[in-house]
């Protein structure tokens, strides 16, 4: 049973341009999230779907972010315009309806954004 | 805003030291959650606590949830250089989104 798949694990941008990070959940699991680390910090809330829909969107920027999880195909977390201060560790998560309210995630292995 | 509060940021120690960690907040969790990073990967869960005054054992690691349900701590017994990594306490809100604690970088030496 494959992990929760993360790609691509290393971008690299210069200012300006659009980043694109996917996410695929893990087998079984209808809840993805994404969360943001700076070096050795935790990690910060960022966003939080459901097939199709946004249910907490409260720790994304209100500009230039956005994410989406399609009936098919995998979670998409799209930064436009990158800025310097956009260069992180990105991480997503995944569970299963019953686990969501114990927090209870399974992460990838992230992606690294180098903005240039 | 719930916020989690750890401490200490950062511990170095030797090797066959005992450590605690502490995750403190104002806020009451449903659950906490404490999950171990290693340098360029995910975070990995070691364990959840759910009942106010829980105690769960994971080998040489002791994990305790606060009476109240608003701080945890995560105590390692003989320190291995293996234990060396990012810990992460988390808690579950009742927005069903998992807010973390800034993390203690722990660095056991041979």
């Amino acid at each position: 049973n494959a992990g929760v798949m993360q790609n691509p694990r290393h971008l690299v941008r210069r200012r300006g341009q659009e980043a694109r990070l996917r996410c695929s959940p893990m087998k079984g699991h209808s809840h993805v999230y994404w969360y943001r680390q700076l070096p050795e910090e935790g990690l910060k809330f960022m966003v939080y779907l459901q097939k199709e829909n946004i249910i907490d969107e409260s720790g994304m920027p209100k500009e230039r972010f956005s994410a989406e999880f399609p009936k098919e195909g995998p979670s998409i977390l799209r930064i436009q315009q990158v800025v310097r201060g956009d260069s992180a560790a990105y991480f997503c998560a995944s569970s299963t309806r019953d686990k969501m309210n114990t927090g209870e995630l399974f992460f990838g292995e992230g992606s690294r954004l180098t903005v240039l | 805003t719930q916020l989690l509060e750890q401490s200490p940021q950062f511990l170095s120690i030797q090797e066959g030291e005992n450590l605690t960690v502490y995750c403190n907040s104002s806020s009451v969790f449903s659950s906490l959650q404490w999950y171990r990073q290693e340098p360029g990967e995910g975070p990995v869960l070691l364990v959840t606590v759910v009942t106010g005054g829980e105690v769960k054992k994971l080998k040489r690691l002791t994990f305790q949830f606060g009476d109240a349900r608003k701080d945890s701590s995560l105590h390692i017994t003989a320190a291995q250089p293996g234990d060396t990594g990012l810990y992460l306490c988390a808690g579950s809100g009742n927005t069903g989104k998992l807010i973390f604690g800034q993390g203690t970088t722990l660095q056991v030496k041979p």
